[in-house]
């Protein structure tokens, strides 16, 4: 079945400092890939996606790698700030009109200021 | 204006009621999802419903009974709630297809006692 692995569930980075976190999918039927942000007590929400035909995609701070071969995608963030301090998830959907979307367990990600 | 709002926010009930959870989405969109995220941050897909009709249901419970009376609107029904039901229960919609971003309502934070 679908599974969406993500690595690591905790983080720790100092302020400045660039944070990575990696997911691996198991279906290869899967064409989008978001990441989302949830802050404490708050609802996840949408922070970048990447579609099945582009490999890499950035905004501003933040940046995802897709490598459709070996089914991993990344969240890179850069210049890390104390409000980047979150719970992150990966997701990876199957699209038609049965869309799923599944979602990695979740990496808590901590800036040391 | 709120895209996806769910109600209530807060629900403290005892062992063995029954509770219902109510959703509903402004955005047009045609799927809706129920998500289950327990005290270590996993959000797991329950349900989701495409233009009224169940599409997915990941081995929850039949405790558990969505209903959709519209496209817009998409509750929650528990019955006999266990103090293994505690949890927050976040509502989602997307547009069917494979890259379309999923809208979170606030979620619901069930607490069972």
């Amino acid at each position: 079945g679908e599974n969406v692995e993500q690595h690591p569930s905790t983080l720790s980075v100092q302020e400045g400092d660039s944070a990575v976190i990696k997911c691996t999918y198991s279906d290869s039927a899967s064409n989008y890939f978001p990441w989302y942000k949830q802050e404490l007590g708050k609802r996840p929400q949408l922070i970048i996606d990447i579609r099945s035909n582009v490999g890499e995609k950035k905004d501003q701070r933040i940046a995802v790698t897709l490598n459709k071969t070996a089914k991993h995608f990344s969240l890179h963030i850069t210049e890390t700030q104390p409000e980047d301090s979150a719970v992150y998830f990966c997701a990876a959907t199957i699209g038609g009109s049965a869309s799923k979307i599944i979602f990695g367990s979740g990496t808590r990600l901590s800036i040391r200021p | 204006d709120t895209a996806v709002s769910q109600t209530p926010k807060y629900l403290v009930t005892q062992m063995g009621n029954d509770k219902s959870i109510k959703c509903e989405q402004n955005l047009g969109h045609d799927t809706m999802y129920w998500y289950k995220q327990d005290s270590k941050k996993f959000l797991k897909i329950m349900f989701s419903y495409n233009n009224k009709e169940l599409i997915i249901n990941e081995t929850v419970p039949n405790r558990f009974s969505p209903k959709s009376p519209d496209k817009a609107h998409l509750n929650l029904h528990i019955n006999s709630l266990e103090l293994g039901d505690s949890a927050v229960y976040f509502c989602a919609s997307s547009q069917p297809g494979s890259d379309t971003e999923a809208f979170f309502g606030q979620g619901t934070r069930l607490t069972v006692v």
